[in-house]
């Protein structure tokens, strides 16, 4: 069975820039969260779907930050514009069912703002 | 606010030394969820512990619950280099979404 995955790995632009990075979950799996970890510190939540619902983005940082989950597969998340501030590690995370549980993580994307 | 602390950040150990991670979260959880990450991949699931007391071991990896304490340790014995990685807790809460909040990391180097 194939895991998350996420493209691209890296990605590298310069401030006002639009960058979109792209969350697969595993199949079947109907909880999808991103999460980012700026350099340094903690990974931290940034919102969760169900499967094409948004059912908690208090961790959005503001409204450059635009995520999608068309048809419950995929997701995207779009930085526009992107700011300095925004260069981090980007995880996704997947999760079956509607309870507690072990999320499976994806390699994450390393996003770089010049 | 539901926070968590890890510690030590950064270690560096000799190999067949012990060490033990710490991880201390700020108010009731009753579950705990620890993730190893090596760089550039995933973050992979090592151990979830459902309550309090719970131990569960992997090799030389050994990880404790106390939920009246509100902490977690990660228990190293006889370090070998294929252990060198960043390890993370995480909690969440039996409510919501289950969104994960994470420590800072451990970053370990074991060197031969």
């Amino acid at each position: 069975e194939a895991g998350v995955t996420q493209f691209p790995s890296h990605s590298v632009i310069e401030k006002g820039q639009t960058v979109t990075l792209r969350c697969d979950p595993i199949s079947g799996h109907d909880n999808l969260y991103w999460y980012r970890r700026v350099m340094g510190k903690e990974i931290k939540f940034l919102l969760h779907f169900v499967k094409e619902s948004k059912q908690d983005e208090s961790g959005m940082p503001n409204n450059r930050f635009l995520a999608e989950r068309t048809g419950g597969t995929y997701s995207t998340l779009k930085v526009q514009p992107a700011e300095l501030e925004d260069s981090g590690v980007y995880f996704c995370a997947s999760k079956a069912g509607g309870v507690r549980g072990t999320q499976y993580f994806g390699p994450g994307t390393r996003l770089l703002v010049l | 606010e539901l926070k968590v602390e890890q510690n030590p950040l950064f270690l560096s150990m000799q190999e067949g030394k012990n060490y033990t991670i710490y991880c201390n979260y700020s108010t009731t959880s009753d579950r705990l969820y620890w993730y190893r990450q090596d760089p550039g991949k995933s973050l992979e699931s090592l151990f979830v512990l459902l309550s309090n007391g719970a131990v569960k071991q992997e090799g030389r990896l050994m990880a404790s619950l106390d939920t009246k304490a509100r902490l977690s340790t990660l228990h190293i014995t006889a370090a070998v280099h294929d252990l060198s990685a960043t390890y993370f807790c995480a909690v969440d809460r039996d409510s919501g979404t289950y969104k994960y909040i994470f420590g800072t990391g451990t970053r370990l180097k074991v060197l031969a």
